[in-house]
């Protein structure tokens, strides 16, 4: 079946850290992977995608890049501000798109 | 710009009551999906639609229903409202064949 496994948290970090948030799958076929944001109070934005192997989704400064041979699709951010602080969730779409798979979610609270 | 709509950010209902959430979305999508969301446990998807009056149980159906008489309308129905349906509801659209969900903004329940 198809499932998703990321960092628990919460993370905190100073302002200007590095970010790293783990996300691995499992998954029948060859899935499309997500990463998408949860600001205080709001519904859940698309940040970033990758539809196949090798591919590298970015946006916002933050990366991921889809690594199959590892099953893992993990959130970089070189720098982080004070507004990056919100709920990130690692997500997976079968290969119709019909329907997602996502992880628990990881909080991340920057302070200046 | 593209957008899912929820009819109530906040929402206060007593136990026992008939609630209805509503979503609309102007994107011509043919998918629809409510999910609910809670602390520790992510989202967890509740029902989903793929077709005009057409509709699939997701992980925890029990207690709600749905409706999808239009295209670009999808409702939930809590039919007897409990304290523990007391949550953050979020309703997402995706075009059939096409990878990515649009989310509402969300409503906040509370069952008191």
């Amino acid at each position: 079946g198809n499932s998703v496994t990321q960092m628990e948290g919460p993370v905190t970090l100073s302002e200007e850290a590095f970010l790293t948030i783990n996300c691995t799958y499992t998954a029948t076929g060859y899935p499309s992977l997500f990463w998408y944001v949860q600001y205080p109070g709001e519904g859940l934005q698309l940040l970033l995608k990758a539809t196949k192997a090798d591919d590298k989704g970015s946006n916002k400064g933050f990366e991921a890049t889809y690594r199959k041979e590892t099953t893992s699709f993990h959130l970089e951010k070189g720098s982080v501000q004070v507004s990056d602080s919100a709920v990130y969730f690692c997500a997976l779409s079968s290969f119709t798109g019909n329907q997602f798979y996502f992880g628990t979610g990881t909080s991340l609270t920057v302070i200046p | 710009d593209v957008k899912v709509t929820q009819s109530s950010r906040y929402l206060v209902k007593r136990t026992g009551e008939k609630v209805f959430l509503e979503c609309v979305q102007d994107m011509d999508h043919e998918n629809m999906f409510w999910y609910r969301q809670d602390p520790g446990l992510g989202l967890r998807l509740i029902y989903f639609s793929y077709d005009v009056k057409m509709k699939e149980k997701g992980d925890i159906p029990e207690g709600y229903s749905v409706s999808r008489e239009k295209k670009e309308r999808f409702s939930l129905i809590l039919e007897s409202a409990s304290t523990n349906q007391t949550s953050m509801y979020l309703c997402a659209s995706s075009d059939r064949g096409r990878v990515g969900y649009t989310f509402g903004s969300g409503t906040r329940l509370t069952v008191v």
